[in-house]
């Protein structure tokens, strides 16, 4: 079936550093991709998202990049800050109303 | 405030018990999603429903059951027959369009003694 690999599961960083999160999808039908933020205890939150007739999208300290060649998107956050850390989901949509998540990212920013 | 509000927040069941937890949304979104988050294994979907008085199965679906008989409303009963059901439990809504924003609640988190 679909799915969607991210990784790494877990990523350490110095403040200021900046940090990337690789995902890897297998439907070629996904035209979609956004990534949710998720503070512990808390909901997740869509923090940026890409749409397939895109190759980068920016904002502010966050960027995505999108190869639908190779099937990969990865966020990109520059200047990072203690406030920057939790667990960062990527997912795949396709407009089936199935988004697929990936496994996590638990984003630490070492002050 | 719009929003998506799941209740109880905790909920600690005894082995054999069905439950039932709460979501409602007043952002009227047309479709709304239950997922089960367990460590290490992200979002995984349980049910999800287009429009009132009609869902489907997620990919983990045994063991629960919903109903849409409500527009703003998606309860999720996990009964007796799911084997392993503490986790965290996450209902969400979105438009149903093409490329639409998925909206979270706080979640419940479900403790079997």
């Amino acid at each position: 079936g679909e799915n969607v690999e991210q990784h790494p599961s877990t990523l350490s960083v110095q403040e200021g550093d900046s940090a990337v999160i690789k995902c890897t999808y297998s439907d070629s039908a996904s035209n979609y991709f956004p990534w949710y933020k998720q503070e512990l205890g808390k909901r997740p939150q869509l923090i940026i998202d890409i749409r397939s007739n895109v190759g980068e999208k920016k904002d502010q300290r966050i960027a995505v990049t999108l190869n639908k060649t190779a099937k990969h998107f990865s966020l990109h956050i520059t200047e990072t800050q203690p406030e920057d850390s939790a667990v960062y989901f990527c997912a795949g949509y396709s407009g089936t109303y199935k988004y697929i998540f990936g496994t996590g990212t638990r984003l630490k920013v070492l002050a | 405030d719009g929003g998506i509000t799941q209740s109880p927040k905790y909920l600690f069941r005894k082995e054999g018990q069905n439950v039932t937890l709460s979501c409602e949304q007043n952002l009227n979104h047309d479709a709304m999603y239950w997922y089960r988050q367990d460590p290490g294994q992200g979002l995984r979907l349980i049910y999800y429903s287009q429009i009132v008085n009609d869902f489907q199965k997620g990919d983990i679906a045994e063991g629960y059951s919903v109903s849409r008989e409500k527009k703003e409303s998606f309860p999720l009963t996990v009964t007796s027959a799911q084997k392993n059901p503490t986790a965290f439990y996450l209902c969400a809504s979105s438009t149903g369009s093409t490329t639409g924003e998925l909206f979270f609640g706080e979640g419940s988190r479900l403790t079997v003694l």
